[in-house]
């Protein structure tokens, strides 16, 4: 069964950092993965999706990587600022016949000015 | 601007009462999903339809129902039969659905409280 985890739950940095966030899942077998964000109270917003064939996608500031072999993706974001805040989810779609997005529990960004 | 809207935003439910989320879609969308989302869980797939007059059970359909009757809109009926319906309510829309690699749009979800 698939799983997706991603660490660290929450994370503080001062503005200007570039910063790292990582989601691993357990069954390599994926489609795609994507990356969305999440402000507080908000629906999601989709940032970059990753198939299977490829390494990564990259959207201005941000970068996305994947390694099928070993089960992780980063979400790279550089020169963080304050309007980044916000949580930031991953989800895998299983290859094979039943597809359907698995979700992690997301990490939430706080870029303090 | 196309997107989906998702109305009402906050919505409120009484022992033994059904509700209806709206949810509907300008995007020219084939696919779109309901999901639930509570506080530690990551988002659960109550219902989803390919195309019209077709849905498909997601992992926690019970107590909910759906409908596809126009492309564009696919409200979610929270039936008396939910007995923990409190939690956020999220609806999707995509082309062509998970096998197109098109990411998922979001509305701005609708938060539903038991009175």
């Amino acid at each position: 069964k698939q799983e997706v985890t991603q660490i660290p739950a929450a994370l503080s940095v001062p503005e200007g950092e570039n910063l790292v966030l990582n989601c691993s899942f357990t069954d390599s077998a994926i489609y795609n993965l994507q990356w969305f964000r999440q402000d507080p109270g908000k629906g999601l917003t989709s940032l970059l999706l990753i198939q299977s064939s490829q390494r990564e996608q990259t959207s201005g500031r941000l970068n996305a990587s994947l390694d099928k072999s070993s089960g992780r993706s980063t979400l790279y974001i550089a020169a963080s600022q304050p309007g980044d805040s916000a949580t930031y989810l991953c989800a895998v779609v299983n290859a094979g016949n039943n597809r359907k997005l698995i979700w992690g529990l997301g990490t939430s960004l706080a870029v303090n000015p | 601007d196309g997107g989906i809207t998702q109305s009402p935003k906050y919505l409120f439910r009484k022992e033994g009462q059904n509700v209806t989320l709206s949810c509907e879609q300008n995007l020219n969308h084939d696919a779109m999903y309901w999901y639930r989302q509570d506080p530690g869980q990551g988002l659960r797939l109550i219902y989803y339809s390919q195309i019209v007059n077709d849905f498909q059970k997601g992992d926690i359909a019970e107590g909910y129902s759906v409908s596809r009757e126009k492309k564009e809109s696919f409200p979610l009926t929270v039936t008396s039969a939910q007995k923990n319906p409190t939690a956020f309510y999220l609806c999707a829309s995509s082309i062509g659905g998970l096998l197109y690699n098109q990411p998922q749009h979001f509305g701005d979800g609708t938060r539903l409280s038991i009175l």
